[in-house]
């Protein structure tokens, strides 16, 4: 099994809504990642877990809360978001390591917007 | 900090034909990794082919393979016998070798969207 699946595939939140995006792989991947793609540029790295340990916030608002209940899930949790936060949303996971087989693996994305 | 620049944001290639997509790079490490991912519409990344910068080899993945030059810091994705379904937003990407040096990032070019003509 090489899939990260994400849920919601799409969603359309209010402002003033909370709501939450869930990723989960089942590759024995020690490292997952959320990342944030606009239409046509190249996606953003957003967070990084390390072994359930939060290990790099790219200083992204307090309005995304990630969290990582296990070594299989990967949540994001959203709240009180503004429409410039309408985009694609990436989940990814790899193993952790310097080698090459490395690569992180994508899940399809949740289209998020914000009306 | 590293740095990857793809300056073709489009091109197009005929069925069956031959289309290379250009990257270059910009680092101060030795030790790397290199990857072209391809998005299509459907939107998930997919991984196309890899190289470790330690290997003087091409990567060669079917119809896919690599012109790697470490000096020139070049990295560019032939596609051979070009088929509808190549058609997607091709990414390079980089990342460092060791996990504690930023290996855990993945530092992507612009894109570019490659269409496949019939």
């Amino acid at each position: 099994d090489t899939e990260v699946t994400q849920t919601p595939k799409h969603l359309v939140m209010g402002m003033t809504n909370k709501k939450s995006l869930k990723c989960e792989q089942h590759m024995g991947h020690r490292a997952m990642y959320w990342y944030k793609q606009k239409a046509k540029k190249p996606p953003e790295l957003m967070f990084v877990y390390s072994y359930e340990k939060l290990s790099i916030n790219e200083s992204v608002p307090s309005r995304f809360s990630p969290e990582c209940p296990n070594s299989s899930l990967l949540n994001l949790h959203l709240h009180a978001l503004q429409p410039e936060d309408s985009a694609l949303y990436l989940c990814a996971s790899s193993h952790r390591g310097g080698d090459p087989n490395t690569e992180a693996f994508f899940g399809q994305g949740t289209r998020l917007t914000v009306v | 900090a590293q740095t990857v620049t793809q300056s073709q944001p489009e091109m197009s290639v005929q069925e069956a034909e031959t289309v290379t997509l250009s990257c270059t790079y910009d680092t101060s490490e030795s030790d790397y990794y290199l990857f072209w991912y391809k998005q299509p519409p459907s939107r998930q990344m997919i991984l196309v082919i890899r190289q470790e910068a330690y290997k003087q080899q091409n990567a060669t993945e079917n119809r896919f393979s690599v012109n790697f030059q470490k000096a020139a810091k070049s990295f560019s994705l032939k596609i051979s016998d070009s088929q509808l379904g190549d058609a997607a937003m091709y990414f390079c990407a980089y990342r460092s070798s060791g996990w504690e040096t930023s290996g855990s990032r993945l530092t992507f070019g612009e894109g570019t969207q490659l269409t496949v003509n019939p």
